[in-house]
């Protein structure tokens, strides 16, 4: 089983919906969970993160978590072409001395369609 | 505040020479990791380094290494490279605070490496 599970897609949403991306994690010990969104030919770039159970609002974007599910994932509400790229879902643990170790997700990539 | 940058951006080598990767964190970050990235794989973790010591490492060859300076600038080094070695390393920096850690990782623009 891997560590972060993301279904690579593609996703292909209208404009103007909202698009659900999701991701599971194998480790119950994760602490903190992060969406990364990457345009084709760039670099990933943090959009969200969370750390407790619940959601998340920030503009158009919710990041939602579940611990006792072992999922997060990320709502993205009236989407928009600019929205088109890869959402790479990532998962913090924090290990003893105060050591932490952070996996990715393959990433969904996500079509909004105009 | 100026972000990541890594140096070079592209580099062309052949199958048995080795490499070396620079990556200037943002001011005041301390860890650096470094990661690969393929189409097949994803982003695949190499190491982080805090203060210059290696806090932790991925599960690729000892081919691969690196290292931090004290102004938290640090190398990655891939000696004797293969075909497969060929992809995107990226670089990214976080600010640690104490034990809560702080998972935000600030990525640079990459170095994309071919191996020919």
């Amino acid at each position: 089983q891997k560590e972060v599970e993301q279904n690579s897609g593609p996703l292909s949403v209208p404009e103007g919906a909202i698009a659900s991306l999701n991701c599971t994690y194998s480790d119950r010990g994760s602490q903190s969970f992060f969406w990364y969104r990457q345009y084709s030919g760039k670099s990933p770039e943090l959009i969200m993160f969370i750390y407790s159970n619940g959601d998340k609002e920030d503009g158009r974007f919710t990041a939602q978590l579940n611990k006792a599910s072992q999922y997060v994932s990320l709502l993205i509400r009236d989407s928009q072409p600019s929205d088109s790229a890869t959402y790479l879902c990532a998962v913090n643990i924090l290990r003893s001395g105060g050591y932490q170790k952070v996996t990715f997700g393959i990433g969904t990539k996500l079509q909004v369609i105009p | 505040k100026a972000g990541v940058t890594q140096t070079p951006r592209y580099l062309i080598k052949t199958r048995g020479q080795q490499v070396t990767l620079s990556c200037s964190p943002i001011s005041g970050h301390r860890s650096v990791s470094w990661y690969q990235q393929t189409p097949g794989q994803g982003l695949q973790f190499l190491f982080e380094y805090f203060s210059e010591t290696q806090r932790n490492k991925g599960n690729f060859p000892g081919r691969f290494s690196g290292r931090q300076f004290s102004n938290s600038r640090s190398e990655m080094n891939v000696s004797t490279l293969e075909l497969g070695d060929s992809a995107l390393y990226l670089c990214a920096s976080s600010v640690k605070k104490g034990l809560a850690g702080g998972g935000e990782q600030f990525f640079g623009p990459g170095t994309r490496l071919t191996v020919l």
